[in-house]
């Protein structure tokens, strides 16, 4: 489809680690990258990828990108109950900037 | 706080209407882009000024305008605003706009229009 997709919930336990994949549509994205939301707040970029790397690691932060099959995700070790937001990620093609639709991640004590 | 203003924080107003949203971006940054957050869009990218030129336009509808002033201040114009417009405006600036500038946004207007 033209749709970024994600799973629209995932639920961890603290000190867990945290997956949330993502597959976007345009393989012309030359970035890819992963917000966060929280209540009430705008975006905050979290991390981004070259289109050219397979990985790259940002502290508790892994992005795992697989561009054969459009598949981007994020790995949050040892999350913790300030990690609870929603996380998009977005994709850049021809300077715009698409959005999958969140995952709301609920971290439980 | 990021440092991007924008007013107001909410507006409420009748279909038909039109209405200003403005932006001002941290000190500085040289790009804005305008967002529009909807239950039943989610998150789209509307249009990216830099330095004052429109540099790339995303979901914006023709109803909607923006434009970026010469002391970098934005402003979105929505007008004959209909039921599905209601939604958060979000606000982003970044120093230059090259594709992996952190973007800082700002709080949101959250516009209903009833």
């Amino acid at each position: 489809g033209e749709d970024v997709e994600q799973s629209l919930f995932l639920s961890v336990r603290e000190g867990d680690s945290s997956v949330i994949n993502c597959t976007y549509t345009d393989s012309s994205s030359t970035y890819l990258y992963w917000y966060k939301q929280e209540p009430g707040a705008g975006l905050q970029l979290l991390t981004y990828i070259f289109s050219n790397m397979d990985m790259k690691q940002d502290q508790r932060l892994t992005v795992l990108l697989n561009k054969k099959d459009k598949h981007l995700s994020l790995r949050i070790a040892d999350t913790q109950t300030g990690d609870s937001a929603i996380y998009f990620c977005a994709e850049t093609p021809d300077n715009d900037m698409r959005f999958g639709a969140g995952t709301r991640l609920t971290v439980k004590p | 706080d990021s440092g991007v203003t924008q007013t107001p924080k909410h507006l409420i107003t009748a279909t038909g209407q039109r209405v200003t949203l403005r932006c001002s971006p941290r000190s500085g940054d040289l790009s804005v882009y305008w967002y529009q957050q909807s239950l039943d869009q989610g998150l789209q990218f509307l249009i990216h000024y830099y330095n004052g030129e429109e540099r790339a336009k995303g979901n914006i509808l023709e109803r909607f305008s923006a434009q970026q002033f010469p002391d970098l201040h934005s402003e979105l114009n929505l007008s004959s605003l209909e039921l599905g417009d209601s939604a958060l405006y979000f606000c982003a600036s970044s120093v230059e706009g090259r594709g992996h500038d952190e973007q800082y946004f700002g709080p949101g207007t959250r516009l209903t229009v009833t």
